[in-house]
């Protein structure tokens, strides 16, 4: 059982190019989230989706899109990279959650990214 | 507001007892989490509190005072292995799932 898998582990990009980091997961998961961590500083949410063909803003969606055409993908496009997007970018899946249900995040191992 | 507050560096000895502690200010609460982060891996899941008092789990044990918006993580006879950062987190509304991280603290654990 892979879980969340995220390609790729590392990256560096120019001022102005655009990549998109892939997210899958097998377990099913209805829910799944993106990321991102700096030296620090806390995760942030970048945006989530709690199931195919849904996804909605977290705390810093400015300068990424997201789609979920599929249960198991869930990648993020960075169209104009900017310096302030160097970061380490998690993606992570769980169960929906309800009330008194602890539905715990399943983390990937992280895409570090360098944008210089 | 949200807030999420945990000390930013700890040390303990091997074999010792840490607590780390973490106290909220959140617009709604449905469980609060703790999660262990090596360096330059991914967060693992460790406890999930979402009523008051104490969740044992072998070694490592977590309570909730949700009146005092707080929260403390137990670890017993640490291990070297314990050396991570712990990452306190919130969840304020059911039915989204997102959670609300903490900025961890980084435990450094000596023989």
């Amino acid at each position: 059982n892979a879980g969340v898998t995220q390609t790729p582990k590392f990256r560096i990009l120019k001022i102005g190019q655009s990549m998109t980091l892939q997210c899958t997961q097998d377990m099913n998961h209805n829910y799944m989230y993106w990321y991102r961590q700096d030296p620090g500083m806390g995760l942030k949410l970048i945006y989530y989706s709690v199931g195919a063909g849904i996804t909605d803003k977290g705390e810093v969606p400015n300068g990424y899109n997201v789609s979920r055409s599929t249960t198991e993908d869930f990648p993020l496009r960075l169209e104009l990279a900017a310096p302030s997007q160097t970061s380490v970018y998690f993606c992570a899946s769980s169960l929906p959650d309800r009330v008194g249900d602890s539905s715990p995040l399943h983390f990937g191992n992280g895409t570090r990214l360098t944008v210089t | 507001g949200q807030n999420i507050d945990q000390p930013t560096e700890m040390t303990a000895t091997e074999g010792a007892i840490v607590q780390i502690n973490c106290t909220y200010q959140t617009s709604g609460f449905n469980g609060l989490f703790w999660y262990q982060q090596h360096a330059g891996e991914a967060p693992t899941f460790l406890s999930y509190n979402v009523l008051d008092g104490l969740e044992e789990k072998g070694r490592f044990s977590s309570f909730l005072s949700r009146s005092k918006g707080y929260s403390y993580l137990l670890l017993k006879e640490l291990q070297m292995k314990d050396s991570a950062s712990y990452l306190c987190a919130v969840r304020e509304v059911a039915g989204k799932g997102n959670l609300i991280f903490g900025k961890g603290t980084k435990l450094s654990v000596k023989p």
